[in-house]
């Protein structure tokens, strides 16, 4: 089973550069998460979305723009990438919004902003 | 605000000790999971906690919830190599479908 698959695994970017990322599920899940990663702090939600074609802000979602076109995908885009977007970047999805669903996470991408 | 605060930062100890990490926060949740991130990977959920008071387990690792499900702590009875990596709590916000996360215990196991 593949769960949820992220592309790419890694990505160096120059300041101002635009970038999608890919987040794709094969566990028919409703809910799909973007979260960034830093150290020291825990995971932070960038944006969220409760199914096929909704999306939603997280918590720090300046920067940042989503898609969920299809249900089993969800697009993270940076449109002008600066240094503190340097982080790593975790899909997740779940079943439902209730905690006895967990998340599944993807394995992440590491992306660097020079 | 609502935080979650997870203690220690950092850990190491020698293969074959017991060792307990804490989530603690101010604010009542009405549930709360633990998950384990090896490097490289994402996170894996190891249990969910519901009940005030409750306590699971799962092998060597056992998880209570505080009476008042404010804090949880996750007690590890001798342990082995295999079980080094980032242990985050997660625990449900005031908003919908939004999780909020400790910052994690990195957990390291020396054989």
């Amino acid at each position: 089973n593949a769960g949820v698959t992220q592309t790419p695994k890694f990505r160096v970017l120059k300041t101002g550069q635009s970038m999608t990322l890919l987040c794709a599920q094969d566990m028919n899940h409703e809910y799909m998460y973007w979260y960034r990663q830093d150290p020291g702090m825990g995971l932070r939600l960038i944006h969220y979305s409760v199914g096929e074609g909704t999306t939603a802000k997280g918590e720090v979602p300046d920067g940042y723009n989503v898609s969920r076109l299809k249900k089993q995908n969800f697009l993270l885009g940076l449109e002008s990438a600066a240094p503190s977007q340097t982080s790593v970047y975790f899909c997740a999805s779940s079943l439902s919004y209730s905690l006895n669903q967990p998340q599944h996470f993807g394995d992440g991408t590491r992306l660097s902003i020079l | 605000t609502q935080l979650l605060e997870q203690s220690p930062q950092f850990l190491s100890i020698q293969e074959g000790e017991n060792l307990t990490v804490y989530c603690n926060s101010s604010s009542v949740f009405s549930s709360l999971q633990w998950y384990r991130q090896e490097p490289g990977e994402g996170p894996v959920l190891l249990v969910t906690v519901v009940t005030g008071g409750e306590v699971k387990k799962l092998k060597r690792l056992t998880f209570q919830f505080g009476d008042a499900r404010k804090d949880s702590s996750l007690h590890i009875t001798a342990a082995q190599p295999g079980d080094t990596g980032l242990y985050l709590c997660a625990a449900e916000t005031d908003s919908n479908y939004q999780l909020i996360w400790g910052a994690g215990t990195k957990l390291i196991i020396k054989p």
